[in-house]
């Protein structure tokens, strides 16, 4: 089974800086299969990266995907208010796993 | 529009199956490169995928909770059952279908449901 970390645990920023997460995985992602979630308290993740870097219908383009192999980056170019949450990690090339998460906090 | 609802108990007990239904709307369970999966969510925890089902009704379970779980669909009422047997305290979780988008194996979740929390306690 593929293990993800994720990194740092938890990310404090403010309104407008750049927000930089990070996913390695225990062994190669096959053909980039890592998309990437955003959780906000009490509801439902939502997708916003496939295919390691393809954005999802209605995502805005601060958030980027980046990354192949084992190393995977989610960027949030200028931090917006709604954009602090949870944030997950998952690759889909050998089973599915799913990272720990990484919060983005207000500093 | 695409939704999915899940449905099912609040609350069972130790040692009771669990049996969790996710109705769908906005898409065919028949469509191909489509299917549905069950993640679940411990309070605080991170996010656990359990299993899927797609339109060919080819299944996959989580490795580690295979010997516990069943999977099924109606597609004449847009459902996916999962069963869970011998539930533990350690079950108590936020239990969520998804749609998952995939030509693999397996793939991707581009719509949730808004989860249901299932406690296990005596």
């Amino acid at each position: 089974e593929i293990v993800l970390t994720q990194s740092p645990g938890t990310l404090s920023l403010s309104p407008g800086e750049r927000a930089t997460l990070s996913c390695r995985a225990s062994q190669s992602v096959s053909s980039s299969y890592l998309a990437w979630y955003q959780q906000k308290p009490g509801q439902a993740p939502r997708l916003l990266i496939y295919g390691a870097s393809s954005r999802a219908t209605g995502i805005p383009d601060r958030f980027s995907g980046s990354g192949s192999g084992t190393d995977f980056t989610l960027t949030i170019s200028r931090l917006e208010p709604e954009d602090f949450a949870v944030y997950y990690c998952q690759q889909y090339g050998s089973r599915v796993t799913f990272g720990p998460g990484t919060k983005v906090d207000i500093k | 529009q695409v939704t999915l609802k899940e449905s099912g108990p609040v609350l069972v007990k130790p040692t009771e199956t669990l049996t969790l239904t996710c109705t769908v709307s906005g898409f065919s369970l028949s469509n191909a490169r489509m299917g549905v999966s069950w993640i679940r969510q411990p309070p605080g925890k991170a996010l656990e995928w359990l299993a899927h089902i797609f339109s060919n009704d080819e299944k996959s379970y989580s490795t580690s909770l295979k010997s516990r779980l069943t999977i099924s669909k109606d597609t004449s009422k847009s459902q996916v059952v999962l069963t869970m047997t011998n539930m533990d305290p350690v079950d108590t979780a936020t239990y969520y279908c998804a749609r998952i988008i995939t030509t693999l194996p397996f793939g991707y979740f581009d719509y949730w449901g808004q989860g249901t929390l299932v406690t296990v306690s005596s």
